[in-house]
């Protein structure tokens, strides 16, 4: 069964700094991960997706890479704000499971002034 | 805009009663789409997946007659709380995929819905 688990699991950080959220899941058989972002009582939005075949991917201020051998994939920050602020999770789809996601435990990210 | 819509967002509901939350693709249709759950500070939970014009497919230790699943049409599939206790008091979360995508799957074209809100009190 795919585990996933995000470290940490809360990170608070001045306004301005980079910073590195951590996904690891225990089966590698993937087609691809993707990070989300949820704010409070909100649903989700999609943030980034990586294929199975890549290593990274880049939108703006973020950026996710995928070591899929390992298990494990990044999401790293560059100059942090205030409207950061928000739960991020990763989801794996991995293969034969029909589109079914297995979503991380999440990080809980607050960024202040 | 949203692509995927869910209502309503916000319910609340007696002990005892059932409650239906239903969740629309508004451009596209799907034959597939997933219920999830999310308990206050936790990740989401997978429930079932529901597939137009057939049962669907319920997670193990997910009740399939406590959470009903109807997915009649393309368009909208529903999940039907019955007889809520207070414990089933949580975020739902739907999402859909669209169809078309070549094998193998990217996952590009999952959309996922606002959420809905059930406090049963």
């Amino acid at each position: 069964k795919q585990e996933v688990t995000q470290i940490p699991a809360a990170l608070s950080v001045p306004e301005g700094e980079n910073l590195v959220l951590n996904c690891s899941f225990t089966d590698s058989a993937i087609y691809n991960l993707q990070w989300f972002r949820q704010d409070p009582g909100k649903g989700l939005t999609s943030l980034l997706l990586i294929q199975s075949s890549q290593r990274e991917q880049t939108s703006g201020r973020l950026n996710a890479s995928l070591d899929k051998s390992s298990g494990r994939s990044t999401l790293y920050i560059a100059a942090s704000q205030p409207g950061d602020s928000a739960t991020y999770l990763c989801a794996v789809l991995h293969t034969g499971t029909a589109s079914k996601l297995t979503f991380g435990t999440g990080t809980r990210l607050q960024v202040t002034l | 805009g949203a692509v995927v819509s869910q209502h309503p967002s916000r319910v609340i509901c007696k002990s005892g009663t059932s409650v239906k939350i239903e969740c629309r693709s508004l451009d596209f249709q799907a034959t597939t789409m997933f219920w999830y759950r999310q308990f206050p500070k936790q990740s989401l939970m997978l429930m079932a997946t529901s597939n137009e014009g057939s049962k669907a497919t319920y997670e193990q230790g997910v009740e399939k007659d406590k959470f009903l699943i109807n997915h009649a049409s393309l368009t909208l599939s529903t999940l039907t709380v019955t007889s809520a206790h207070p414990e089933d008091s949580s975020f739902y979360i739907c999402s859909a995929r669209r169809p078309g995508t070549h094998y193998p799957y990217s996952g590009n074209t999952i959309y996922f819905g606002e959420g809905s809100w059930l406090t049963v009190v």
